[in-house]
């Protein structure tokens, strides 16, 4: 178990399809992320939130919604997306979102868009 | 805004032998923090080292180390005594240390790492 757990591992969903990931931390963090890792591009950080409060998005389209309903559960909601929304998508966490001893992540949902 | 790059798209190393990854990154900043990931095909980004700018000396973890050149903007990430189950991608990544500053990790584009048997 590596702490961070992201469920589906795999998701294939249409344009008009609204569905969910999930990510689960059980290591006491306060802070979790979601990243979006598109090919041949870095890493993109899509939203922090730090005990449930939503600290940072990055210019985010509204298609994607983020919910933390408290420190142990993130959630990306997904609606009406595009196939360039295609990507890995990455949830990690943190003691706390200003500390500096790095993330711990989850192995992520491979998300395609038909 | 910092950035970080990573110019070797792929590199290969044979099992047993030493290979460096390079990075540079670019920032006005005096205080940060610079991390090495690796990303296995199980996808979890693991996290191999981590380096304080205020710190001279190198960090290291067993068969892990950098080299560090604060001046030049560089921290490459050297692997010795090659082993199979280095095979990944590995991402450097910069996060400054002042409060207030952008507190979220920015990250290279990554170097996919090949160990032949």
């Amino acid at each position: 178990e590596t702490g961070v757990t992201q469920t589906p591992r795999h998701l294939v969903m249409g344009m008009t399809n609204k569905k969910s990931l999930k990510c689960e931390q059980h290591l006491g963090h306060n802070a979790m992320y979601w990243y979006k890792q598109s090919a041949k591009k870095p890493l993109e950080l899509m939203f922090v939130y730090s005990l449930e409060e939503r600290v940072e998005n990055n210019s985010v389209p509204s298609r994607f919604s983020p919910e933390c309903p408290n420190s142990s559960h993130l959630f990306l909601h997904l609606h009406t997306l595009q196939p360039e929304d295609s990507a890995l998508y990455l949830c990690a966490s943190s003691q706390d979102w200003r500390q500096h001893y790095g993330y711990t992540f989850g192995s992520g949902t491979r998300l395609t868009v038909v | 805004a910092q950035t970080v790059t990573q110019s070797q798209p792929e590199m290969s190393v044979q099992e047993a032998e030493t290979v460096t990854l390079s990075c540079t990154y670019d920032t006005s900043e005096s205080d940060y923090y610079l991390f090495w990931y690796k990303q296995p095909p199980s996808r979890q980004m693991i996290l191999v080292i981590r380096q304080e700018a205020y710190k001279q000396q190198n960090a290291t973890e067993n068969r892990f180390s950098v080299n560090f050149q604060k001046a030049a903007k560089s921290f490459s990430l050297k692997i010795s005594d090659s082993q199979l189950g280095d095979a990944a991608m590995y991402f450097c990544a910069y996060r400054s240390a002042y409060q207030g500053g952008s507190e979220k990790l920015v990250f290279g584009k990554g170097t996919k790492l090949t160990v032949n048997p």
